[in-house]
């Protein structure tokens, strides 16, 4: 059972443009939600967070949303830049020891 | 940055063969996770710690085990490898259970054959 799903293997969007990664989530407990950037070879570092009780979080060029009511929540990158390409995962916390259940992930490729 | 580190980073071993991966950090925090990539899966929790000694089973745990004698350490172990252990190990650390925003290590590639 997945509890965090991103539908979407892979998107592509042009330099400059705006990246949209969606993810959506079924547990209710969940009170914590964040994004996670990795580059091949790497582990994943963290991108941006984001409590249920908000419901956007904004960071420079990173933006989070979350709407409560759909489970759903995504994440804006504007404007992208090449630099952006990687795997970025969504990841959903408040269930118990500080643990993460993850996403599959969502190859971001930016064309200059 | 060297905070956590894993080792080996590569590492190709025998079906049926006993394999332990290591994550050492330097951050002395208290939680720490081994976490497993594949590809349609994302990241998924093997086993996790939150105190020297103290560990408990994830949501994919079965065939593996895990020791933390002290707070640096943190060891995965693969009892009796098979090909579906072929994968990639995170191990991950954090300071309180509040906060999500780990600090990974780079990874163990594993293959079993």
């Amino acid at each position: 059972d997945q509890q965090v799903k991103q539908n979407s293997p892979s998107l592509s969007v042009q330099e400059g443009r705006i990246s949209i990664l969606n993810c959506d989530y079924t547990n209710s407990m969940f009170d914590y939600f964040l994004w996670y950037k990795k580059y091949p070879a790497e582990g994943p570092t963290f991108l941006i967070s984001i409590s249920s009780i908000k419901d956007k979080n904004e960071d420079g060029r990173f933006t989070v949303f979350l709407n409560k009511s759909a489970k759903h929540l995504s994440l804006h990158i504007v404007p992208s830049q090449p630099g952006d390409s990687a795997v970025y995962f969504c990841a959903a916390g408040g269930t118990s020891y500080g643990k993460l259940t993850f996403g599959q992930g969502t190859i971001l490729t930016v064309h200059p | 940055d060297a905070g956590i580190t894993q080792s080996p980073r590569h590492k190709v071993t025998e079906t049926g063969t006993p394999v332990t991966l290591r994550c050492h950090q330097t951050e002395n925090h208290r939680y720490m996770y081994w976490y497993r990539q594949d590809p349609g899966h994302g990241l998924r929790l093997i086993h996790y710690s939150y105190g020297v000694k103290d560990t408990d089973k994830g949501e994919v745990s079965d065939g593996y085990s895990v020791s933390r004698s002290k707070t640096e350490d943190f060891l995965l172990t693969l009892e009796s490898a098979t090909s579906s252990q072929t994968s990639v190990y995170f191990c991950a650390i954090s300071q309180t259970p509040t906060n999500y925003g780990y600090t990974f290590g780079s990874g163990t590639r594993l293959t079993v054959v």
